[in-house]
């Protein structure tokens, strides 16, 4: 079945510096979601990326699709203690199921 | 009214009790979701409906039962279960699930259960 392997599992950083999370799948994607879940919170959803290639940004943070559609990433520019949680890409295979990586968590020192 | 909304937030059951999960989403989403989740681990999939009707059961077991009253409301009925059973159950809407139509999840902020 699909798989989607993000990486690393933890990362800890100290305020002001770059962070970046992968995502790579067994299968090509129809597209690929990340979401962000706060501690004792629920996942929000961030963006979604459907064409090979495709970069995005939100402020601080830039979202890539890979050219073959099998992997991405999420580049946080800057943290702060606000991007605290753990980050999780989801990737649409072809039975358009969601499938969900096993998520970063991201912690800030201020 | 751009959210999910999940009752109860918490829940302690006995496993010979039945007990009920609602969610409720005036967004106007035709596709809704059930997730459980573990702690320090990402949501899994258990039922996916839409339009109404129930488009994918992961392999629930039968004692977790999904209902869809309207295409506003999403309920769960528990019946007999498992300590293991106990996770953060989160329910999600999205504007569809087809092959083409392809929309981020709005998820809600969960019920916690404990199964004693």
């Amino acid at each position: 079945g699909q798989q989607v392997m993000q990486i690393p599992q933890y990362q800890h950083v100290q305020e002001g510096e770059d962070f970046t999370t992968y995502c790579n799948s067994s299968t090509t994607l129809s597209n690929i979601q990340w979401y962000k879940q706060r501690p004792g919170g629920h996942p929000v959803f961030l963006i979604q990326l459907v064409k090979s290639g495709e970069v995005k940004k939100q402020k601080r943070l830039t979202f890539q699709f890979g050219e073959a559609k099998k992997n991405s990433s999420l580049h946080i520019t800057a943290t702060q203690t606000t991007d605290v949680g753990t980050y999780f890409c989801a990737g649409r295979g072809s039975n358009y199921k969601l499938t969900f990586g096993k998520g970063t968590l991201l912690t800030v020192n201020p | 009214d751009t959210e999910v909304t999940q009752t109860p937030k918490h829940l302690v059951m006995g496993m010979t009790n039945k007990k009920s999960l609602k969610c409720e989403q005036h967004m106007g989403h035709r596709a809704m979701y059930w997730y459980k989740q573990k702690a320090k681990k990402p949501p899994e999939l258990m039922f996916v409906y839409s339009y109404e009707k129930l488009s994918i059961n992961e392999s629930v077991p039968s004692r977790f039962s999904p209902e869809c009253p309207n295409s506003s409301l999403l309920n769960l009925h528990l019946h007999a279960l498992q300590p293991e059973d106990s996770a953060l159950y989160l329910c999600a809407s999205s504007q569809g699930e087809t092959a083409s139509i392809n929309y981020g999840y709005t998820f809600g902020s969960g019920t916690r259960l404990t199964v004693v």
